[in-house]
């Protein structure tokens, strides 16, 4: 079955630093991957995938994630962090053999001003 | 991608008691999912239900505490019977549009006093 971590609890980066929020994942067959983040108080929110083709991936909100075959990591960046960036992300896993998707732990992101 | 009408949105229910979530999608959809996140904690997979056939259950959920109904496709209900203050979660459907295009309901938020 497929699984996936999120080494990091926490976060914090100052306003206008680069951020990265790891992930690494295991799946027995080809893996789709995925980054939501929630607010608080709000649903799930789509933020990129994965599923074939380039490396980077680039999705909302000017998050970007790389994905790297070898290391079986897909973390989450980007350039310059915004306050309004902290919330909630969860990394998440399909394996192209299921359709359900599992979660990640969760890292909670917080930018300060 | 899939539009989700989830409800209720929040209720707060006495233990021993029951309470039915809603999920309705705007089209189609073989497959539906549904959640728990439980206090500060990831999305676990409770079950996922296809139409016209029982739903399939992961590793620590039963069709008794949690019985799903799915009559269609476009509708579905997880009941959380028998509650404790344990089940005081976050519940959310999901569905996946063609290969990869999950989308989530804005949740339920269950408190149990």
């Amino acid at each position: 079955a497929q699984s996936v971590a999120q080494p990091e609890d926490q976060v914090n980066v100052a306003e206008g630093n680069p951020l990265t929020v790891k992930c690494t994942y295991s799946v027995s067959g080809n893996p789709y991957l995925f980054w939501y983040v929630q607010y608080p108080n709000r649903g799930l929110q789509f933020l990129l995938k994965y599923i074939t083709g380039d490396n980077l991936v680039k999705g909302s909100y000017g998050f970007e994630a790389e994905f790297n075959k070898s290391q079986t990591s897909f973390h989450l960046k980007k350039p310059s962090a915004l306050v309004s960036d902290s919330a909630l992300y969860f990394c998440a896993v399909r394996d192209s053999g299921n359709n359900d998707m599992r979660f990640g732990a969760g890292t909670r992101l917080t930018v300060k001003p | 991608s899939a539009v989700i009408s989830q409800k209720p949105s929040r209720d707060i229910c006495q233990r021993g008691t029951s309470l039915t979530i809603q999920c309705q999608v705007d089209s189609q959809v073989t497959m539906m999912f549904w959640y728990r996140q439980q206090p500060g904690q990831s999305l676990t997979l409770i079950a996922t239900a296809n139409q016209g056939s029982e739903a399939t259950y992961e590793s620590g959920f039963v069709i008794d505490k949690f019985p799903i109904s799915r009559p269609n496709l476009t509708f579905s209900t997880l009941t959380v019977s028998n509650m404790s203050p344990e089940d005081s979660s976050i519940y959310l459907c999901s569905v996946v549009i063609g290969k990869h295009g999950y989308t989530f309901g804005s949740g339920t938020r269950l408190t149990v006093v």
